[in-house]
């Protein structure tokens, strides 16, 4: 089955410096990447997600880039803010948007 | 954005007690819903998959005796923790899937925190 993985798994930036968190999948099948942020005791909540047809899209200060043939796609957020900081899952899946395997999480901190 | 909504928000019960947590999407239909377990500083893991009509599927290793899952409705999903134990404690969260065009999105529920005592 699928097996995502993520690094690093505690990140720490400078307000207004920028982060970057690399997730790698393994089922070459997958074609939907969301990334979810989830605050402390809170529900996740979708960020910006990327299809296996699209190398890169942005929103705003949030961009997520795609390497399918590494199998790899990656988060970067850009001027960091405090409010930026929480636990963000990258996540893989088949049949765009079915079969989730989520991986195990950065914990990204923004020091002001 | 499609609404999911969790009840109860957080319960503590004495073990051996048994724990219903409601699932409800409020303004869509969910013929399938997803229910998680997330431990401290864990990622979420899938426990099932709900249906609406049919029986649940369950991930490899979770008890289908433990944790009865029933999809009453087209908008609500129940997950009843039976017997449970302190070991049972967790983070419980669904989510539901919203069809588009291109693909489906997850909206998760705010979450329901047990602590079994």
């Amino acid at each position: 089955g699928e097996n995502v993985e993520q690094h690093p798994s505690t990140l720490s930036v400078q307000e207004g410096d920028s982060a970057v968190i690399k997730c790698t999948y393994s089922d070459s099948a997958s074609n939907y990447f969301p990334w979810y942020k989830q605050e402390l005791g809170k529900r996740p909540q979708l960020i910006i997600d990327i299809r296996s047809n699209v190398g890169e899209k942005k929103d705003q200060r949030i961009a997520v880039t795609l390497n399918k043939t590494a199998k790899h796609f990656s988060l970067h957020i850009t001027e960091t803010q405090p409010e930026d900081s929480a636990v963000y899952f990258c996540a893989a899946s088949k049949n765009y948007g079915q079969n989730f395997v989520f991986g195990p999480g950065t914990r990204l901190s923004v020091l002001p | 954005g499609a609404v999911v909504s969790q009840h109860p928000s957080r319960v503590i019960c004495k073990s051996g007690t048994s724990v219903k947590i409601e699932c409800r999407s409020l303004d869509f239909q969910a013929t399938t819903m997803f229910w998680y377990r997330q431990f401290p500083k864990q990622s979420l893991m899938l426990m099932a998959t709900s249906n609406e009509g049919s029986k649940a599927t369950y991930e490899q290793g979770v008890e289908k005796d433990k944790f009865l899952i029933n999809h009453a409705s087209l908008t609500l999903s129940t997950l009843t923790v039976t017997s449970a134990h302190p070991e049972d404690s967790s983070f419980y969260i669904c989510s539901a899937p919203v069809r588009g065009v291109l693909q489906e999105t997850q909206y998760f529920g705010p979450g329901t925190r047990l602590l079994v005592l």
